[in-house]
């Protein structure tokens, strides 16, 4: 069964300070991404990438950053943790070529308090 | 970036009835049309995708339409099931392998 695993369901963590996001897919998918999920607004792209050390900006990136340096493991970042980035983030991972399917997590509910 | 209009933002059925949700875009170079169920708790999961070179796909209960001219695509489902209740998003494929979705549907589907 194919999987993408986000590395929590809960997080809460305080303005300012540094958070850490983690996916992982089993699936050696060539692409993965980092979603935002905000009532009314869909889902949104904050990154992604298409190979190890290569990565995009999407709609939404300010304040955030990436880092994959393994294919499997693709980590989201925000630098200072402010309460307007407190959502629903889903990672994604598909095969490289534009018409795949996506994989989801199960999504990280971040608040920043 | 690429937009995609979604409507309705809530729709509800009662059991055994028909549901249509639509979506319309404006990238004339997107030639992939994902549909995505959302239940409560998990992330989205593909239910049917069509592509560009055809007009409507089947899948039991599910069919998808696309008008490339008109640039919109529609989700049908027949014979709605409570299990059917949930959010359905639509989306396309833009730019460099990228998917961008529209703003959702919540249905729901009542006994």
């Amino acid at each position: 069964d194919v999987k993408v695993t986000q590395s929590s369901r809960y997080l809460v963590k305080r303005t300012g300070e540094k958070v850490f996001l983690e996916c992982v897919q089993d699936m050696d998918h060539e692409n993965m991404f980092w979603y935002r999920q905000d009532p009314g607004l869909g889902l949104r792209l904050i990154y992604f990438s298409y190979d190890v050390k290569m990565k995009e900006k999407g709609d939404i990136p300010e304040g955030y950053s990436v880092s994959r340096e393994k294919k499997e493991r693709f980590s989201l970042i925000l630098e200072s943790a402010s309460t307007n980035q407190t959502s629903m983030y889903l990672c994604a991972s598909s095969l490289s070529g534009g018409r795949t399917e996506a994989f989801f997590g199960q999504g990280t509910r971040l608040t920043v308090v | 970036g690429e937009n995609v209009e979604q409507h309705p933002s809530t729709l509800s059925v009662q059991e055994g009835d028909s549901a249509v949700i639509k979506c319309t875009y404006s990238d004339s170079a997107s030639n992939y049309f994902p549909w995505y169920k959302q239940e409560l708790g998990k992330g989205p999961q593909l239910i049917i995708d069509i592509r560009s070179n055809v007009g409507e796909k089947k899948d039991q209960r599910i069919a998808v339409t696309l008008n490339k001219t008109a640039k919109h695509f529609s989700l049908h489902i027949t014979e709605t099931q409570p299990e059917d209740s949930a959010v359905y998003f639509c989306s396309l494929n833009t730019g460099f392998q990228k998917l961008v979705f529209g703003t959702g549907t919540r249905l729901l589907v009542s006994p």
